[in-house]
């Protein structure tokens, strides 16, 4: 059973550039969670789908930000018009139903904006 | 309310010693506490985790230790080993919510 896998690893971006991180979860778990990790910080949570759903997107900025998970292919977090200030480790997680407490984390996506 | 402390940011210790890594929290409504490990370039891996109903957990050398009152939780790692050097995550969550609330982790590094 693969893990939650996410892609790019690392992706390099000029400054106003569109970004695309990709997250598959583990098969056969329906709830995604993407956080950032700003260096030598922990993670800070940004938002939490179901299949097609939004449940909580707290964590995640008012703008140039959005998270889609749609009922077929992977969750994907966009970073509009990206900034310096956006450059982190993006990390997806996953879970399964039922067990929403535990969760698998990818490997993460780490975006560099010039 | 809903931060979880962590301390020490980094700890360096001999093989075979027993690291502490402690952590408080704020949230009553927190009820579960699980601990992540971090490898350079990877992402965090679940190692452990408690909930309140009971003081203490172990699953092989880790240990979480839990003080419901004090509203704190701490992992001890026994006979470490270099192989454990990575950060430690702790982090908190309740049930009906949907967030994990991390603390800011610490970097520990086993001297061989």
């Amino acid at each position: 059973n693969a893990g939650v896998m996410q892609n790019p690893r690392h992706l390099v971006r000029r400054r106003g550039q569109e970004a695309r991180l990709r997250c598959s979860p583990m098969k056969g778990h329906s709830h995604v969670y993407w956080y950032r990790q700003l260096p030598e910080e922990g993670l800070k949570f940004m938002v939490y789908l179901q299949k097609e759903n939004i449940i909580d997107e707290s964590g995640m900025p008012k703008e140039r930000f959005s998270a889609e998970f749609p009922k077929e292919g992977p969750s994907i977090l966009r970073i509009q018009q990206v900034v310096r200030g956006d450059s982190a480790a993006y990390f997806c997680a996953s879970s399964p139903e039922g067990l929403i407490d535990t969760q698998y984390f990818g490997p993460g996506t780490r975006l560099t904006v010039l | 309310q809903q931060q979880v402390k962590q301390s020490p940011q980094s700890l360096i210790v001999q093989k075979g010693g027993i690291p502490i890594i402690n952590c408080a929290y704020e949230n009553t409504a927190f009820d579960y506490f699980p601990w992540y490990q971090q490898f350079p370039g990877k992402g965090p891996a679940l190692l452990i985790a408690i909930r309140p109903d009971v003081s203490e957990k172990k699953e092989g050398r880790f240990t979480i230790s839990f003080n419901k009152s004090a509203k704190q939780f701490s992992l001890h790692i026994m006979d470490s080993q270099p192989g454990d050097s990575a950060t430690y995550f702790c982090a908190a969550s309740y049930t009906g919510g949907f967030k994990t609330i991390f603390g800011a982790g610490t970097r520990l590094f086993v001297k061989a």
